[in-house]
């Protein structure tokens, strides 16, 4: 899981809590992404961050929301406008740029919310 | 638009032989393709990477991959399958991109169960 940690392994929670899912790593990189998997689906793209105090919706940002404050760290909020939010989250960083950069992962977050 | 196909949820091999995960690809342009593995409950590990040059790429663990450009195809296989092999692989392509945004197209994940 390279140098990339999440935070905590498991969570459960409430529906119509907010929950924020923690994401550090080390590796220097400028990027950092957050990705949902669910069953069947493959990943799906949350959020994207490029550099530190900017980052871009992805696929389905609809319910959830991120800050970049720091080049290491991209928490994850995911709100209780977020009707599904039971599922597995990954983070992932890489380097920044136009090449054949590989994304480095966490070892994800398994919210389940009743 | 761009998108990744793995056209098998499930591939049953039996340890010592030969095993292959499909991967085809759809892509605007020239592809950077890559294949990852997932061990239950885990983030993802990059195995192995075409940029260009060989279409046979070497990776991690023992596993390759070739690049087949005519049948836009990018399978990855391993001469002597391990049970320690079964896990969850999944294939992404990002093509040498007009923008500066290194997103991934993942498939949808393929199953491999590697039986003594």
């Amino acid at each position: 899981d390279g140098g990339i940690t999440q935070s905590p392994k498991y969570l459960f929670r409430k529906e119509g809590q907010n929950v924020t899912l923690s994401c550090e790593q080390n590796l220097n990189h400028d990027a950092m992404y957050w990705y949902r998997q669910d069953p069947g689906q493959g990943l799906r793209l949350i959020y994207y961050s490029q550099i530190v105090n900017d980052f871009q919706k992805g696929d389905i940002a609809e319910g959830y929301s991120v800050s970049r404050e720091k080049k290491e760290s991209f928490p994850l909020t995911v709100t209780s406008a977020q009707k599904n939010p039971t599922a597995f989250y990954l983070c992932a960083s890489s380097v920044e740029g136009t090449g054949a950069y590989e994304q480095y992962f966490g070892p994800g977050t398994r919210l389940t919310v009743t | 638009a761009q998108s990744v196909a793995q056209p098998e949820d499930q591939v049953n091999v039996a340890e010592g032989n030969p095993l292959t995960v499909k991967c085809t690809y759809s892509v605007s342009g020239n592809p950077y393709l890559f294949w990852y593995v997932q061990y239950p409950n885990r983030g993802l590990q990059f195995l192995l990477k075409y940029i260009t040059g060989d279409n046979l790429v070497k990776g991690s663990y023992g596993f390759e991959a070739e690049f087949n450009k005519s049948q836009t195809s990018f399978h990855l296989k391993k001469p002597s399958a391990l049970v320690s092999d079964s896990a969850l692989y999944f294939c992404a392509v990002r093509v040498q991109p007009l923008y500066n945004f290194n997103k991934f197209y993942f498939g949808s994940g393929t199953k491999l169960n590697v039986k003594p």
